[in-house]
């Protein structure tokens, strides 16, 4: 088991552009799930995938994006980023019975000027 | 919309004693709840759960309890370790995607 990476860890960008975020899942983990965490704040859910379809969406603009590949990797795409993007983002990867806990990576953080 | 609180930012407490953190919901179609702990510059692990239809769950030092008429839950932890010291957030499960989570508590053990 490799647990879940994420990459990059940190990353500035200006407001207007574009990002994607990419995440690695733990082995055997067919379900991933995308979190924004604002500082102060518990992650709030952006969106999940589920066998590469979209399986579930937050209260989130459709500027945040989303990709599953065959190998359960992941992507979060974000377009005409905003000040208030700037946050942890966290990727979480699961079976199929994510009641018994999600598995997080450590975040990448950006931080939009 | 927070559907899940943790109204106490923080708490310290000495080592050996019991730590309690509290968390209250308002959604009754919760059916499952999680709690997770982060220590900084990693992702959130996770901690114990408990299902609605269960009012106490118990892992070693970890025991969580859920009062469903009052949609509270708390986790305790005794004795409680220095090591124990990160930031616990309680989550809940409408279904199997969107979880909500708190904000989360701030735990200090002092040696």
């Amino acid at each position: 088991e490799t647990g879940v990476t994420q990459s990059p860890t940190h990353l500035i960008k200006t407001r207007g552009q574009q990002v994607t975020l990419r995440c690695s899942s733990q082995s055997g983990h067919n379900t991933v799930s995308w979190y924004q965490q604002a500082l102060g704040q518990g992650p709030q859910f952006i969106f999940q995938y589920y066998r590469e379809e979209e399986n579930g969406r937050g209260n989130f603009p459709p500027r945040f994006s989303g990709l599953q590949f065959p190998n359960y990797s992941s992507e979060l795409n974000v377009n005409a980023l905003e000040l208030d993007d700037s946050a942890l983002y966290l990727c979480a990867s699961s079976e199929d019975h994510p009641n018994y806990g999600y598995t997080f990576g450590s975040g990448t953080r950006l931080t939009v000027v | 919309d927070q559907q899940v609180k943790q109204n106490s930012p923080s708490l310290s407490v000495q080592e050996g004693r019991i730590s309690i953190l509290n968390c209250d919901y308002t959604n009754s179609m919760f059916d499952y709840f999680l709690w997770y702990k982060k220590y900084p510059a990693e992702g959130p692990t996770f901690l114990i759960s408990i299902s609605s239809i269960k009012d106490k769950n118990e892992d070693g030092r970890f025991t969580v309890f859920l009062n469903k008429s009052a949609k509270h839950l708390s986790l305790h932890i005794v004795p409680s370790q220095p090591g124990d010291s990160a930031v616990y957030f309680c989550a809940a499960n409408p279904n199997n995607n969107d979880m909500r989570f708190g904000a989360g508590t701030r735990l200090t053990v002092k040696p």
